[in-house]
């Protein structure tokens, strides 16, 4: 089942704008991770933000957190057309054997216009 | 650069017909694992290995098996493919818990079609 919910679920702005999403969980979690899917592509890791943590910065992209709420933010600032990609959350999913997995959102397709 | 190597990027196979999906890495993690991702989807996981030990998730059809030789190979086996099984499948690694949560390392995953 799908801990997180992204929202939107597509999002087209015009370059140089910033844009943000937004995702929802269910259960208490350790640490909540944002990921980015190129089209065809695997994911690649963005930013990993800790549950004692609210806010987090990398580069042009910023994290906050809230607990209390079971919610998180990925604001990507003066975006570019090389960001156009899809953004996943995700939370840890405790596996037998010592190993953690991640469920992950349904994610946001962002598109940036030239 | 250490990495997750997925091949092919794309296979085709006849339905029932059944196909291998491979992955290596050379970042000498001890977990190595297999999400399902179908179009407009989040991944899904199938199934994990803590090294030798392998660990199904409780809804993977018995239809998709694996096998891990060594530490850096990981196979997915599709025993009898069905045309709900066309998806990308995405291998994975990292270390295991209490490694200071590192993340997850993709491939860039196969894209299976089923004629």
């Amino acid at each position: 089942s799908q801990q997180g919910e992204e929202d939107p679920q597509a999002l087209s702005i015009q370059e140089g704008e910033n844009a943000t999403m937004n995702c929802s969980y269910k259960t208490s979690i350790n640490n909540l991770q944002w990921y980015r899917q190129n089209s065809g592509r695997g994911l690649v890791h963005l930013i990993l933000i800790r549950s004692n943590e609210r806010e987090k910065h990398s580069g042009r992209l910023r994290v906050t957190l809230d607990t209390s709420k079971k919610s998180s933010s990925l604001l990507i600032t003066a975006s570019r057309a090389a960001d156009t990609a899809s953004y996943f959350c995700a939370t840890r999913k405790i596996l037998g054997g010592g190993a953690d997995g991640l469920t992950f959102g349904k994610g946001t397709h962002l598109i940036i216009q030239p | 650069d250490a990495m997750v190597i997925q091949n092919p990027r794309y296979q085709v196979t006849q339905f029932g017909k059944p196909v291998t999906l491979s992955c290596s890495q050379t970042l000498n993690h001890n977990v190595m694992y297999w999400y399902q991702q179908k179009s407009s989807q989040a991944p899904k996981l199938l199934f994990h290995y803590y090294d030798k030990d392998f660990n199904n998730e409780a809804d993977t059809p018995d239809n998709f098996q694996s096998r891990r030789p060594n530490t850096s190979f990981c196979f997915l086996d599709i025993r009898s493919p069905g045309l709900g099984d066309a998806a990308m499948y995405l291998c994975a690694t990292s270390r295991p818990r209490g490694s200071s949560n590192q993340p997850q390392h993709f491939g860039d995953g196969t894209r299976l079609s089923i004629l």
